[in-house]
């Protein structure tokens, strides 16, 4: 069955330090993986998604089909990145959400 | 463009009673998802709609919930004799495109069933 695991609910780091939050799924077929991002009081939106292979606010994120990973990366925290991030799976008909890892960037 | 919007943003209904949430989609987007989040849970998949039609509804519970696109207006997912399990908050997100695009969400309705 498809699903999207972040085993991390909380994460905290300080500012300038190197974040990762991780994403494994489950799925045969070959998978388009999206990061979502949902800051304080706004809307859930798309930080970036695989296909595109393009770094967003300093961040990245690279499919690994062996682990089964979608880890999203970056070098340098700021304070700003401090939120709750999604990751999900498209398998070709609908969209699976992970349970989300709320990020604090600690100034 | 306003974006996404769900209304009411908070909804209180006693058991038994129906609900009914609202979405409008972003100015031009023609597809529209249905998501539920339940406390401690991601975002689960309820139904994929296009105007006037159901795409996908295989992540909407068989009994009680329904959810439609008309031609004019929003969209509605309808539940009907609510219980407390239905207690979650509900988001609607619409694309352009096929499912594969980027989603809009809205901000959600926060449904309490007491």
């Amino acid at each position: 069955a498809q699903r999207v695991t972040q085993p991390e609910k909380l994460l905290s780091v300080f500012k300038g330090a190197p974040v990762e939050l991780k994403c494994n799924y489950s799925y045969s077929g070959s998978p388009e993986l999206f990061w979502y991002v949902q800051y304080s009081r706004q809307r859930l939106q798309l930080l970036l998604r695989h296909i595109s292979r393009e770094s967003i606010k300093g961040f990245t994120a690279d499919l690994n089909k062996g682990e089964t990973s979608f880890h999203l990366k970056k070098p340098f925290a700021q304070e700003e990145d401090s939120a709750m991030y999604y990751c999900a799976l498209y398998t070709g008909n609908q969209f699976y959400f992970g349970t989300g890892t709320s990020l604090t960037v600690i100034p | 463009n306003a974006g996404v919007m769900q209304n009411p943003r908070h909804l209180v209904r006693r058991r038994g009673q129906e609900a009914r949430l609202r979405c409008s989609p972003m100015k031009g987007h023609s597809h529209v998802y249905w998501y539920r989040q339940l406390p401690e849970e991601g975002l689960k998949f309820m139904v994929y709609l296009q105007k006037e039609n159901i795409i996908d509804e295989s992540g909407m519970p068989k009994e009680r919930f329904s959810a439609e696109f008309p031609k004019e207006g929003p969209s509605i997912l309808r539940i009907q004799q609510v219980v407390r399990g239905d207690s979650a908050a509900y988001f609607c997100a619409s694309s352009p495109a096929g499912a594969n695009s980027e989603q809009y969400f809205g901000p959600g309705t926060r449904l309490t069933v007491t």
